[in-house]
C-alpha cells in the first residue's frame, strides 16, 4: 500500500520569500513521486516528477524537489515566490510498473499556497 | 500533441436525476484512462480506471459507473444522483504504467441539490 501526507493544508508566504511545501510518503516498494499544481476551477498540471534518476528534480516555474529516501520525503521548494504561484499543490505517489498499480496515483490532501504582496 | 477534453464544465442537477460526464482524448492511442473526484478539503480520490475498450475497474463502491465505448472516450454515469455525489470530477490519461504520469482535463463541477 502507498500513501502521501502533506503537512499543512495552508501555507502563506510573502512575494520573494522561500516556498517550502512538505510531502512525506509511505510505500513498500521504490516509489515514483510527483508534484501537481491546480489553479482555481482547473485541472491539475504536472510540476515535476521523480522516477528513480537524480534525487534533486527540477520542474517548471522555478520549482524543485528533493527525494530523500531516509526521510521518506519529497518536499517542494522555490527560492523566491511570485504572486502567480498562488494555487493548490498536490503531492502524489505511485509504485509504477509491476504489481497491480496500473499507474494509479495516490494523492495527498493538497496544500493551498497564498502569496502576499 | 495530446489533448484531453471534458464536458460539461459545470452541471447542477436535482437529487435522483441521471448523470453523464464525458471525456475524450486526442493525439494518442490506447491510453489508460482515469476518473478522479475532488471533494472540498479531501484531495483527489480515484473512482475508475480503464486500460482498454470495455475494460473498467472500480476503486470504491459508489453510486457511479463508468464506460469506455471507444478507445479515447471515457464516460462517467449515474442513474440516480445523491447529494454526496457533488464534487469536481477530473478525467485523466496516462501513457503507460511505468512512470505513472497523468495528464488531466479541465474538470467538471457537479452540484447536486
Amino acid at each position: 500500500a502507498q500513501s502521501v501526507t502533506q503537512l499543512g493544508s495552508h501555507v502563506s508566504v510573502s512575494e520573494g520569500a522561500l516556498v517550502l511545501l512538505r510531502c512525506n510518503y509511505s510505500s513498500s516498494v521504490p516509489p515514483y513521486l510527483f508534484w501537481y499544481v491546480q489553479y482555481p476551477n482547473q485541472g491539475l498540471q504536472l510540476l515535476l516528477k521523480y522516477t528513480s534518476a537524480a534525487t534533486l528534480v527540477k520542474g517548471i516555474n522555478g520549482f524543485e524537489a528533493e527525494f530523500k529516501k531516509s526521510e521518506t520525503s519529497f518536499h517542494l521548494t522555490k527560492p523566491s515566490a511570485h504572486m502567480s504561484d498562488a494555487a493548490e499543490y498536490f503531492c502524489a505517489v505511485t509504485t509504477g510498473a509491476g504489481g497491480t498499480s496500473y499507474g494509479k496515483l495516490t494523492f495527498g490532501q493538497g496544500t493551498i499556497l497564498t502569496v502576499h504582496p | 500533441s495530446q489533448t484531453i477534453h471534458q464536458w460539461p464544465a459545470t452541471l447542477v442537477q436535482p437529487v435522483g436525476s441521471p448523470l453523464s460526464l464525458e471525456c475524450t482524448v486526442e493525439g494518442t492511442s490506447n491510453p489508460n484512462l482515469y476518473w478522479y473526484r475532488q471533494a472540498a478539503g479531501r484531495g483527489l480520490q480515484l473512482l475508475f480506471y480503464s486500460v482498454g475498450i470495455g475494460q473498467i475497474s472500480s476503486e470504491v463502491p459508489q453510486n457511479l459507473s463508468a464506460s469506455r465505448p471507444q478507445d479515447r472516450q471515457f464516460i462517467l454515469s449515474s442513474k440516480k444522483l445523491l447529494l454526496s455525489d457533488s464534487g469536481f470530477y477530473l478525467c485523466a490519461w496516462g501513457r503507460d504504467f511505468i512512470t505513472g504520469e497523468l495528464f488531466f482535463g479541465e474538470g467538471s463541477r457537479l452540484t447536486v441539490l
